[in-house]
């Protein structure tokens, strides 16, 4: 049981829009900002969004965060075959003294 | 270009030790808060412990507290986990990773697998 809450499961077909939610609690998302990570099978996770809604460098404009109270959203559009992935948002966690992930979520290209 | 680089892995019994290292390149390691990630094959992601860049905040999830030690040489750019009183749960790819931000470079993953 992750203490963020994602959807096990996200689909879309090319070019389409979708997004990804990730529900917290006061103690993280609440107070504290959400980072993104996608990680195609078999391979380590990479940054895709931190603090909220900024991009690394590298990182496509067709992929944004966003947060809003204690719940936090990834979307991606002009959705790719390569963005099959499972994508993950993570936040420190005040209370736990700890940072805390989502259990993740599987994105499939139709 | 960072490069995070694990090694230690391996097979181990129930109650054993392991000790997991982690070579750091391209950038200021010394100054670099550096942390360990788990994920069980097939699973989710969990973090496991962080150091902050002069050794002084370490800190644990709590199903490691008392078990596991990270710790770094600046001099070798290298950090290391140190894990006693391994139990089958620990069982699963161990991720040395770069903060600021958490996830700014990953390595390749360490398997531990806990096993009789």
């Amino acid at each position: 049981q992750s203490v963020l809450t994602q959807p096990p499961s996200a689909s879309g077909t090319p070019g389409q829009r979708v997004t990804i939610s990730c529900s917290g609690s006061s103690s993280n998302i609440g107070s504290k900002t959400v980072n993104w990570y996608q990680q195609v099978p078999g391979t380590a996770p990479k940054l895709l969004i931190y603090n909220n809604n900024q991009r690394p460098s590298g990182v496509p404009d067709r992929f944004s965060g966003s947060k809003s109270g204690t719940s936090a959203s990834l979307a991606i559009s002009g959705l790719r075959s390569e963005d099959e992935a499972g994508y993950y948002c993570a936040a420190w966690d005040v209370t736990l003294s700890g940072w805390v992930f989502g259990g993740g979520t599987k994105l499939t290209v139709l | 270009e960072v490069q995070l680089v694990e090694s230690g892995g391996g097979l181990v019994q129930p109650g054993g030790s392991l000790r997991l290292s982690c070579a750091a390149s391209g950038f200021t390691f010394s100054t670099s808060w550096m942390h360990w990630v788990r994920q069980v094959p097939g699973k989710g992601l969990v973090w496991v412990s962080h150091i902050n860049g002069d050794a002084s905040d370490t800190m644990y999830a709590d199903s490691v507290k008392g078990r596991f030690t990270v710790s770094r040489d600046n001099a070798r750019n290298i950090l290391y986990l140190q894990m006693n009183s391994l139990r089958d749960e620990d069982t699963a790819v161990y991720y040395c990773v770069k903060g600021g931000p958490l996830g700014d470079s990953w390595g390749q993953g360490t398997l531990i697998t806990v096993s009789s």
